[in-house]
């Protein structure tokens, strides 16, 4: 039973180029999330998954795009990359209702865009 | 919206020493409230939570309380260990139904001295 998991760990990218952050979960969680943490600003949510087949975005959405592939996995793509996505990506899941569960989060992806 | 306040750190305390974290939210409605903690390069894990009013979460000898009345949920810990240095994040989510992510403070830095 791995959890979350994310890939890459870390990735370096120049402005203008394209990557996509890939997550699997394996704890059959219907809802899964990206967040970015910056320095003094906590994790800010960019875009969730309720359920299988849908996605909404969240406080910091512009600039990604995401995929909910199937029930396991999420991934997230930055299609031209910029020095302000420079952060630490994290993927998370939960049951149907977060409030009640809590979520797990993967291990993160250290981004750097130069 | 909804948002989390929490004592910035770094919070320094000797081994053994008394520790509390503040924090205080603003939410409409009944959220449920959670304390996540992040060890360095590593994902944040969840600590404890409390889904309602004057529910105490605890977990690994720390707790917490939810006031309603105050909108606060301090976390404390009688006697803290040098293992227990990490960065502590409050949160909080929408409950019921609320799948829509997590609403993170920007967290509380905490080093622990032999």
């Amino acid at each position: 039973n791995a959890g979350v998991t994310q890939t890459p760990k870390f990735q370096v990218l120049k402005t203008g180029q394209s990557m996509t952050l890939q997550c699997a979960q394996d704890m059959n969680h219907n809802s899964m999330y990206w967040y970015r943490q910056d320095p003094g600003m906590g994790l800010r949510l960019i875009y969730y998954s309720a359920s299988e087949g849908t996605t909404d975005k969240g406080e910091v959405p512009n600039g990604y795009n995401v995929s909910r592939l199937n029930k396991r996995e999420f991934s997230l793509r930055l299609e031209s990359a910029a020095p302000s996505q420079t952060s630490v990506y994290f993927c998370a899941s939960s049951e149907q209702v977060a409030g009640m569960s809590g979520q797990y989060f993967g291990p993160g992806t250290r981004l750097t865009v130069t | 919206g909804d948002s989390v306040t929490q004592m910035e750190g770094p919070v320094t305390l000797s081994e053994e020493a008394f520790l509390t974290i503040n924090c205080t939210y603003t939410a409409t409605g009944y959220p449920s409230l959670f304390w996540y903690v992040q060890y360095p390069g590593e994902g944040l894990q969840l600590l404890l939570k409390a889904t309602k009013a004057d529910d105490k979460g605890s977990n690994k000898g720390f707790e917490a309380t939810y006031r309603k009345e105050t909108t606060s949920f301090h976390l404390e810990k009688g006697s803290v260990q040098v293992s227990d240095s990490a960065v502590y994040f409050c949160a909080l989510s929408q409950g019921w139904g609320g799948a829509d992510g997590l609403t993170f403070g920007k967290g509380t830095h905490l080093i622990i001295q032999p």
